[in-house]
């Protein structure tokens, strides 16, 4: 089963800019690999922020984007508020299976 | 309104069995895509398996394949998961969730449960 990466922590100033990354041990992430990102605070049930790589929920504030970037899966955040500090996770599908990777928790600092 | 609503969870010996439920309310449930979705103390998310529409196909992960049994009942609304052979391991939240896919198979919309807390300890 493939291995999915995310970077552990990243903190961000407020109304700075983050990428988060999603990378695959198969591979580069492609748009084949339909990439999911979550957004999960304490105490609360994930939800979805992008799908399918770029796509946006339509609760989904326009300072998030997805992207593929350098092989990877990418979320970059620009212009940073307060509430969007949380753990991001992004799944990926493969062949009938999906991995999460381990979680990026964001911090606004 | 949408609810998916988990039941099953509580305190199991490492070796026993419990069988998780997911009840399902106001959407068409046997449109959906099920998925289970776990979350240890502490821990990052972990995605268990997976069941089409009409049960037909299941996809589990390799750390559950053979011990974790999805199935569902289109009729009543309720997804099941049959858990043997329990490893502290799989102490977790577990997450029962919904994902539409639209005529072309693309993504649209997806629900999540609020979870059901399984412990395996002795």
């Amino acid at each position: 089963q493939a291995v999915v990466t995310q970077e552990p922590s990243l903190t961000v100033s407020p109304g700075g800019t983050v990428t988060l990354t999603c990378g695959s041990s198969t591979g580069a992430v492609t748009s084949g690999h339909y990439p999911y990102w979550f957004q999960q605070k304490p105490g609360q049930a994930p939800r979805t922020l992008i799908y399918d790589t770029d796509n946006k929920k339509s609760w989904t504030p326009a300072r998030f984007s997805g992207s593929l970037l350098g092989g990877k899966a990418a979320l970059t955040l620009s212009g940073a508020q307060p509430e969007d500090e949380a753990e991001y996770y992004c799944l990926l599908s493969y062949s009938g299976t999906s991995v999460f990777g381990g979680g990026t928790k964001v911090t606004v600092l | 309104e949408v609810q998916l609503v988990e039941s099953g969870g509580g305190l199991a010996q490492p070796g026993g069995s419990l069988r998780l439920s997911c009840a399902a309310s106001g959407f068409t449930f046997s449109s959906y895509w099920m998925h289970w979705v776990r979350q240890g103390p502490g821990k990052g998310l972990v995605w268990v398996s997976r069941i089409s529409r009409d049960g037909g196909t299941t996809n589990y992960a390799d750390s559950v394949k053979g011990r974790f049994t999805l199935s569902r009942d289109n009729a009543k609304n309720t997804l099941y998961l049959q858990i043997n052979g329990l490893r502290v391991e799989d102490t977790a939240v577990y997450y029962c969730v919904a994902f539409y896919y639209d005529s072309s198979g693309r993504y649209n919309h997806d629900y999540w449960g609020q979870g059901t807390l399984v412990s395996v300890s002795s």
